[in-house]
């Protein structure tokens, strides 16, 4: 079935820091790939999508790569600020199917 | 634009009790509608989900139940709560072919 991984946190890193958290996939055909952003307390918010392979996703400085060949969609920022504190979900969508399926999430900590 | 609510936001119950969630999708019409719980520092399970009124898949066996009485309405019910039903309870909608929108979720602790 389909799955998605990602790196175990926490990751803690120092304010400017780049931070990158890596994303595997496995899925037949061409899903659509998504990060979402959950702060403490709340629930998920869409982050950025990718619909096919080459896509870029970008928002709020934080950027991904729809890789085929790799299977992959590692998010990235290059400057992080304390206020990036949060768990990061990665999830892919079946084009024909109703339901997202998500990795394990990564805790971020950003200190001063 | 669409929006999302879930009540309670907070819930403490002694188990034996029964539940009841509620979540409420403004601004589109028939929806998906999912349920989620996230454990203690844990990922997300999909428990529910809804592609139309009285149409309810259930994705793991448990004693959670789920109704969509109303286009926008989804309901998360148990008549007798566990210790281990304690958790963060999330509500989302989507449209057939896009991404999903979460509600701010119900924290249930159960003593």
């Amino acid at each position: 079935g389909d799955s998605v991984t990602q790196m175990e946190g926490p990751v803690t890193l120092s304010e400017e820091a780049f931070l990158t958290i890596n994303c595997t996939y496995t899925a037949t055909g061409y899903p659509s790939l998504f990060w979402y952003v959950q702060y403490p307390g709340e629930g998920l918010q869409l982050l950025l999508k990718a619909t096919k392979a080459d896509d870029k996703g970008s928002n709020k400085g934080f950027e991904a790569t729809y890789r085929k060949e790799t299977t992959s969609f590692h998010l990235e920022k290059g400057s992080v600020q304390v206020s990036d504190s949060a768990v990061y979900f990665c999830a892919l969508k079946k084009a024909a199917g109703n339901k997202l399926t998500f990795g394990g999430g990564t805790r971020v900590l950003v200190k001063p | 634009s669409q929006t999302i609510h879930q009540w309670p936001a907070t819930l403490v119950q002694p188990v034996g009790s029964p539940l009841s969630l509620e979540c409420t999708v403004e601004g589109t019409s028939n929806p998906n509608l999912y349920w989620y719980r996230q454990a203690a520092g844990r990922g997300l399970q999909l428990l529910f989900y809804s592609v139309g009124i009285g149409q309810i898949s259930s994705e793991v066996p448990q004693n959670l139940s789920a109704s969509r009485p109303q286009d926008r309405q989804f309901i998360l019910s148990s008549k007798k709560l566990l210790l281990s039903d304690s958790g963060f309870y999330l509500c989302a909608w989507s449209s057939t072919f896009n991404e999903q929108f979460f509600g701010p979720g119900t924290r249930l602790t159960v003593l």
